[in-house]
């Protein structure tokens, strides 16, 4: 299976900057998602990446607020914006397709 | 994707089995169930899946009853670092489809000694 690579694995920024979270996977893959774990909470999905083409976000999520790039088959970024404590999260990346979905570690996010 | 029910929480002795639940009444013909587990602090990591047959593989067992509307999740022998909380997800496809995971509330199974 894929093995991932997520950078910062925890960072603490200030309300209302932006962090770039990214992901590299050391294998080409079709679907990169991301997701948020709110504190004691589930996964949430935020939305699914394919190359080439504008990220999919699920309800409750927009673009202008947690853009997406994803510029090849082994790269994608996350950047949550305009931060509030209510971001502080973990966010995880996750790549498909595969029988068992591989997960990064995640990026352990703090805002202050 | 179908919706699924598990308890929040279970307990199990060491070395014993841990069977865990998951309702899923609303599953299409079409739709796998899989199971994965989140460690404290980890990213969640695959278990297993199956569409209708039970399945085993070298972490657990998967018993699905016939008609498909529940299943149980099970570690044979658990130890304490099966410690973790237990997603059952419903989905369309099998190996090599690209669907989406959606996560439920799932089972925090905690192992005692």
């Amino acid at each position: 299976s894929a093995v991932i690579s997520q950078k910062p694995s925890r960072d603490i920024c200030q309300r209302g900057t932006s962090l770039t979270i990214q992901c590299q996977v050391d294998s080409q893959v079709t679907m990169m998602f991301w997701y948020r774990q709110q504190p004691g909470q589930s996964l949430t999905l935020i939305a699914t990446a394919n190359q080439g083409s504008e990220a999919t976000y699920e309800s409750g999520f927009v673009i202008d607020k947690f853009p997406i790039s994803r510029p090849n088959l082994t790269f994608s970024t996350l950047t949550v914006s305009n931060m509030s404590p209510e971001d502080s999260s973990i966010y995880l990346c996750s790549v498909g397709p595969g029988i068992g979905y591989t997960f990064g570690s995640g990026t352990r996010l703090t805002v202050v | 994707d179908a919706k699924t029910t598990q308890p929040p929480s279970m307990d199990c002795a060491e070395g014993r089995a841990a069977n865990l639940p998951c309702n899923h009444s609303t599953i299409s013909g079409n739709e796998y169930v899989y199971w994965y587990r989140q460690i404290h602090s980890q990213g969640p990591q695959y278990i297993i899946h199956g569409l209708k047959n039970n399945e085993t593989n070298e972490m657990a067992s998967l018993i699905i009853t016939e008609d498909r509307k529940s299943s149980t999740l099970i570690l044979p022998h658990a130890t304490l670092r099966d410690t973790a909380v237990y997603y059952c997800i419903v989905r369309v496809g099998g190996g090599g489809a690209t669907n989406k995971l959606i996560f439920g509330t799932g089972t925090l199974l905690a192992v005692q000694p």
